[in-house]
């Protein structure tokens, strides 16, 4: 699976917008991106996934670049439960595939 | 829906005794089972992959007589840490999958281990 590389923290304060950085510049053409986050103590949480088009759910919105090396989530009203470690994975889709944690970036939101 | 329980929530237990974590998946069936190891404040290793009735697959350096795991039904793992020592005190955390994508991936709530 592809390497990500994720900033290791970043601020946020609360009602505005969270956006997430992930570079992954080797990935390649079966690769989706994964995100998901990890609240203090509990088990991880899938969030959103894409392989090239832009997606949007209830919780986020993933906009990949056209050259899929980098990706970035959108948290677009960011609350003090948002206050997570966010993991970008890239993975293939296909098979008994598994999911490697990174370090990831601890989000903090600020009141 | 997609609700995966683990039991016990937290555990301690003296060193050279083995302990017992089940993981269960709530309202679906799961194809595969995963467990992970995090230590504080790093990331999650996993530490090996398993199907319903077939032999687990270990990752690198874990060790499998150590880390005992079972999946005897579509809905339940068991991961046994024997001779446990205050070394494998960590947060042990499982996850099943329903079909063959990642996103059908769904992760219990985790057991916190203490080995006194």
């Amino acid at each position: 699976d592809a390497k990500t590389t994720q900033p290791p923290s970043m601020d946020c304060a609360e009602g505005r917008a969270a956006n997430l950085p992930c570079n992954h510049s080797t990935i390649s053409g079966n690769e989706y991106v994964y995100w998901y986050r990890q609240i203090h103590s509990q088990g991880p949480q899938y969030i959103i996934h894409g392989l090239k088009n832009n997606e949007t759910n209830e919780m986020a919105s993933l906009i990949i670049t056209e050259d899929r090396k980098s990706s970035t989530l959108i948290l677009p009203h960011a609350t003090l439960r948002d206050t997570a470690v966010y993991y970008c994975i890239v993975t293939s889709n296909f098979g008994n595939e598994k999911l490697t944690f990174g370090t990831g970036t601890r989000l903090t939101i600020i009141p | 829906g997609a609700v995966v329980s683990q039991h016990p929530s937290w555990v301690i237990c003296k060193s050279g005794t083995s302990v017992k974590i089940e993981c269960r998946s709530l309202d679906f069936q799961a194809t595969t089972m995963f467990w992970y190891r995090q230590f504080p404040k790093q990331s999650l290793m996993l530490m090996a992959t398993s199907n319903e009735g077939s032999k687990a697959t270990y990752e690198q350096g874990v060790e499998k007589d150590k880390f005992l795991i079972n999946h005897a039904s579509l809905t339940l793992s068991t991961l046994t840490v024997t001779s446990a020592h205050p070394e494998d005190s960590s947060f042990y955390i499982c996850s099943a999958r329903t079909g063959s994508r990642s996103y059908e991936q769904y992760f219990g709530p985790g057991t916190r281990l203490t080995v006194t």
